[in-house]
This record gives C-alpha cells, sequence and structure tokens, in this order.
C-alpha cells in the first residue's frame, strides 16, 4: 500500500450541487496533485498544492479549487456540479526534493453525479 | 496534438510472450518520465522511472528516445497477472505538471 488515503470512497450528487473529496499524503510527502479520470481514459491533472498553494494547473475551469493544509493533507472541491463530472477522482503525493518526483496514488473516490 | 500519445489496444498475448508498447511525447523540455499499470478500478501503480537513455527491472525494460520522443516499455515472458492497463507519464520539466497517456491494455491469455 502506498500510505495515501481518500475519502470517500463513493458519492452521489445531483447537477448544480458542491463536492468536498479529501486526501491524506504519504508520510514524509509535501506535495499533492489531484486527477480527475473518466471511464476508459488516462487520468487528467486537475492541479498541483506545495506548501499550502497551488504551483500547478491543468486544463479545468475555476469552479475546481483545493486546498493543502500544513500536514499537507488535501481537498478538491468541485461547485456547480455537472454531469461530466462523473470520474474517479485520485489523489497522488509526492516528496518535492532533487531526485525522484514519483507519485503514489491514493485508491480514489468515485463521483457520481446525477 | 496531445501531449502524450499510446495505442489504447488492446495488445492480446499469450503467457511467456514478449510485448512492446510505445509512447511519444510533444514536450521536448521533460526530463523524466513514468510507467504506471492500472488494475481495473484501482488506482495507478508505479511500475518504473525513466530518467536517462533506460532502465531495467527484471523482465521489464522501459527506454527513452528524445530525438524522436518516445519511451517504450519492454515486458519480457509475460504472466497472467501482468494483464493491465499500462500508463506512460510525461511531467513537464519543473514537475509542476503531469501528463498521463490514455493507457494501454494489455490481456495476457494461458
Amino acid at each position: 500500500e502506498t500510505g495515501v488515503t481518500q475519502s470517500p470512497t463513493h458519492l452521489i450528487k445531483t447537477r448544480g450541487q458542491q463536492v468536498t473529496l479529501r486526501c491524506s499524503s504519504q508520510s514524509g510527502h509535501n506535495t499533492v496533485s489531484w486527477y480527475q479520470q473518466a471511464l476508459g481514459q488516462g487520468p487528467q491533472f486537475i492541479f498541483q498544492y506545495y506548501r499550502e498553494e497551488e504551483n500547478g494547473r491543468g486544463n479545468f475551469p475555476p469552479r475546481f479549487s483545493g486546498l493543502q493544509f500544513p500536514n499537507y493533507s488535501s481537498e478538491l472541491n468541485v461547485n456547480a456540479l455537472e454531469l461530466d463530472d462523473s470520474a474517479l477522482y485520485l489523489c497522488a503525493s509526492r516528496k518535492l526534493a532533487g531526485g525522484l518526483n514519483e507519485q503514489f496514488f491514493g485508491p480514489g473516490t468515485r463521483l457520481t453525479v446525477l | 496534438r496531445k501531449e502524450v500519445e499510446q495505442d489504447p489496444g488492446p495488445f492480446n498475448v499469450p503467457e511467456g510472450a514478449t510485448v512492446a508498447f510505445n509512447c511519444t511525447y510533444s514536450n521536448s523540455a521533460s526530463q523524466s518520465f513514468f510507467w504506471y499499470r492500472q488494475d481495473c478500478r484501482k488506482e495507478p501503480k508505479l511500475l518504473m522511472s525513466v530518467y536517462s537513455s533506460g532502465n531495467e527491472d527484471g523482465r521489464f525494460t522501459a527506454q527513452l528516445n528524445r530525438a524522436s520522443q518516445y519511451i517504450s516499455l519492454l515486458i519480457r515472458d509475460s504472466k497472467l497477472s501482468d494483464s493491465a492497463t499500462y500508463l506512460c507519464v510525461v511531467p513537464e520539466y519543473n514537475f509542476n505538471k503531469f501528463y498521463f497517456g490514455s493507457g494501454t491494455k494489455l490481456n495476457v491469455k494461458p
């Protein structure tokens, strides 16, 4: 196991609602990235947090936002949910330091928007 | 053009076969690359990192061709347990974004 945990495991919401997903990073890791994975597709990079600041963002609208806390855990918030937001949401943590930059993933949160 | 492109497959091979996947990338500034495997409805798991010309780990060999901007993954002596989707990952040079390919599905048959 990677030591990265996510909650909840599954979630069902309706269009227009808001959702918050949570991620606890692996011990010793200070950087968290979030991904959206639609069925049959590769993960799409949403954003990355380091030292509580967003330092990288993919092509997602502003209604996707996040937070990182002093203990390096993180939240992903999605406002005004749309049907196309239904996907597996993955977080990955890594240690930002010279060297490997290898990411380790949590088990994901499966979001269904009705 | 997509940042990372992979042949979606599926590749259907018998046990013991050797199989190779290719992944092409568009950003010539990218310095390191990763292969992940993903089982159905599970999270991606790191398989190999590629930082120079290549890397080998047991039955798995990853090679990097910077001039042609592609990375390959070779699996020798395929096992049933190798059946999975293999994802190619290309970070931006500063590691502030990560681009995944859509994955290549491998089915190893008895």
